[in-house]
């Protein structure tokens, strides 16, 4: 079946610059989509990319995606202690009725 | 205001009662979703709703009831509750692919 697979944990310092990988098994998606969580809040929407797009650029995200290669990833450049969360990389099924979320991605910053 | 919200935001209930989490949106958009979050397993689709009068089941729909007599409202009972449904509960709604995420029900069952 559809699965969307992220590493767990991932550990920066202040000022340096994150990468979440997503991997995803098959999508219909028009879109693919990063959320961010922050604790105890809901998912926000955080930035998503056209399925046609190698890359999107939004201020400090930037999304890459290698449809070749099912992966997606979100790069946050000069992370601060404020984007400590977890993201949630997101795709539709094949049957494009709904959603399907990777585990989630918790990101650290230290200062 | 504008947007999607849950209430209650937190809950605690017994084993074997019925419990009804509800879900409001304002900006009239057709489809809606009930996830539930869980660590270890993310986030899992439970039921979800192309319009009013239209459901159907996601990854995880035993123990659940949906109904959607009005487009803005998409509540979630749980018929008889059971400890394996504590859980974090997130509601969304979506014009077409992108989905909105309301705060999220805090559910205990004892």
């Amino acid at each position: 079946g559809e699965d969307v697979e992220q590493s767990l944990f991932l550990s920066v310092r202040e000022g340096d610059s994150s990468v979440i990988n997503c991997t995803y098994t098959d999508s219909s998606s028009t879109y693919l989509y990063w959320y961010k969580q922050e604790p105890g809040a809901g998912l926000q929407l955080l930035t998503y990319i056209f399925s046609n797009m190698d890359m999107k650029q939004d201020q400090r995200l930037t999304v890459l995606l290698n449809k070749k290669d099912k992966h997606l990833s979100l790069r946050i450049a000069d992370t601060q202690t404020g984007d400590s969360a977890i993201y949630f990389c997101a795709v539709f099924n094949q049957a494009g009725t709904a959603l399907i979320f990777g585990k989630g991605t918790t990101l650290s910053v230290s200062s | 205001d504008a947007g999607i919200t849950q209430s209650p935001r937190y809950k605690i209930t017994e084993t074997g009662r019925q419990v009804t989490l509800m879900c409001h949106q304002t900006w009239s958009h057709s489809y809606m979703f009930w996830y539930r979050q869980d660590l270890g397993h993310g986030l899992r689709l439970i039921y979800y709703s192309a319009a009013a009068d239209i459901t159907d089941k996601g990854e995880v729909p035993d123990g659940y009831v949906v109904s959607r007599s009005k487009t803005e409202n998409f509540p979630l009972t749980l018929e008889s509750a059971t400890r394996s449904q504590t859980s974090v509960y997130f509601c969304a709604s979506s014009p077409w692919e992108t989905q909105y995420f309301g705060p999220g029900t805090r559910l205990l069952v004892l």
